[in-house]
């Protein structure tokens, strides 16, 4: 089965960090990009990063650039998310996603808190 | 504000046809890139609808499409049902390969 899951959420004060990561299996995920994507509950989707399947090509938004970085380890089929200098805005559920032509697989998301 | 612009809310009862507009500009959809649009039901992660402007995945039934013309694209989806009550997005990207959302339109099936 196809399949994304993060991990590494929580609550953290601002100007803090965390590393969210997200586990694929059940395909081949060297030939992948992935992606994160945050939503603030009740909002809607926001794209954060993209990580081409060799993990020499990173592409950010702008309201994380410098801040965030994503990466990869292709061994462990797994991507990554380490967000620096965290605010209250970064609050949100970020979900990690497969990309082909869209983005195919998603994961169940991972909740990031922001707050003193 | 979204680079892309999705009316907020769209309705229609059972049956009828319902569109969902997203506009872009000349430096996304205009300049040529895909149009991908999504639908996520509350407390879920959102699912992939139509990819590369008009394809459908495996599994999703021939009421949805997609269409692109300009810097515009549009979701229509016939025979509305109640189960398609949900929020529908649509992505894009520009020439720096950053993607962007639309708003989101919440479609109530009336």
């Amino acid at each position: 089965e196809v399949q994304l899951v993060e991990s590494g959420g929580g609550l953290v004060q601002p100007g803090g960090s965390l590393r969210l990561s997200c586990a694929a299996s059940g395909f081949t995920f060297r030939n992948y990009w992935m992606e994160w994507v945050r939503q603030v509950p009740g909002k809607g989707l926001v794209w954060v990063s993209r990580i081409n399947g060799e993990g020499t090509t990173t592409t950010y938004a702008d309201s994380v650039k410098g801040r965030f970085t994503i990466s990869r380890d292709n061994a462990r089929d797994t991507v990554y998310l380490q967000m620096n200098t965290l605010r209250a805005d970064d609050t949100a559920v970020y979900y990690c996603a497969r990309e082909l032509d869209g983005m195919d697989v998603w994961g169940e998301g991972a909740t990031v808190t922001v707050s003193s | 504000q979204s680079v892309l612009t999705q009316p907020p809310s769209v309705s229609g009862a059972p049956g009828q046809r319902v569109t969902i507009s997203c506009a872009g500009s000349s430096s996304n959809i205009g300049a040529g890139y895909d149009v991908h649009w999504y639908r996520q039901l509350p407390g879920t992660a959102p699912k992939l609808l139509i990819y590369g402007n008009t394809n459908r995945p495996s599994g999703v039934p021939d009421r949805f499409s997609g269409s692109k013309s300009g810097t515009s694209a549009s979701l229509a989806i016939t025979g509305l049902q109640a189960e398609d009550e949900a929020e529908y997005y649509c992505q894009s990207y520009d020439r720096s390969l950053r993607s962007f959302f639309g708003g989101g339109t919440k479609l109530t099936v009336l």
